[in-house]
């Protein structure tokens, strides 16, 4: 399957911790990475591979994956938190090329 | 530091055509694979296609199939998405992002340009 689902919407308290999540047969073979998008503004790469941060993203961003789920984590939201995350992965049936996002998690900081 | 501009986007009628570009700067252009993904007004993230480093294998999403051709020119440092058949569904704000190389073939974008709008109407 090449469906990746997200929640539509997920809200926190200014400093708390959430947790997003995205859905997927893929994500049992394949790592997701995870795209924060502010409006207006391009998508931002946030997590990549097992928990991998790119440089200049804060720590208070870590991924994490279990069977066929995978999680952002945001320890300690900040309203510059508030934003559509995205997640994608790969399509794991066959040899071609197949890349697939998740519908998106609108976040609400509170 | 790493830049990718878009350009080319504009009005189209259906069944128009239009090609996209886009400008790489900052990084070895010729050494990674590049992405179109695409982002209809009010809509997520759609990945339109994908190009290996070297132009030896090119993929698409079904949506475009047929009617998108994606390359690249590694002698300007630039990528092109050349749109044919165009439809209303096309409308969408189209992206390139440079492709992070992974061993165990998990996919992600690590840089994004800021976009063009193409919009498909009569």
């Amino acid at each position: 399957s090449s469906e990746l689902t997200q929640d539509p919407a997920v809200s926190v308290a200014l400093g708390q911790t959430v947790r997003i999540t995205c859905q997927g047969d893929s994500l049992r073979s394949y790592y997701a990475s995870w795209y924060q998008q502010k409006p207006g503004q391009a998508p931002v790469l946030v997590i990549y591979g097992k928990n991998n941060r790119p440089s200049g993203i804060p720590d208070r961003f870590s991924g994490s994956s279990s069977g066929n789920t995978a999680s952002l984590t945001i320890t300690g939201a900040q309203a510059e938190d508030e934003a559509d995350y995205y997640c994608n992965s790969r399509d794991s049936s066959g040899n071609h090329l197949n890349v697939v996002f998740g519908g998106g998690t609108k976040l609400t900081v509170l | 530091q790493v830049q990718l501009v878009e350009s080319g986007g504009g009005v189209v009628q259906p069944g128009g055509s239009l090609r996209l570009s886009c400008a790489a700067s900052g990084f070895t252009f010729s050494s990674y694979g590049m992405h179109w993904v695409r982002q209809a007004p009010g809509k997520g993230l759609e990945w339109v296609a994908f190009i290996r480093y070297d132009g030896s294998n090119k993929y698409y999403a079904d949506s475009v199939k047929g009617r998108f051709t994606i390359s690249r020119d590694n002698s300007k440092n630039t990528l092109y998405l050349q749109m044919n058949s165009l439809r209303a569904e096309d409308t969408a704000v189209y992206y390139c992002a440079k492709d992070r190389p992974d061993l165990a073939g998990s996919i992600s974008l690590d840089y994004w340009g800021q976009g063009t709008l193409v919009t498909v109407s009569s």
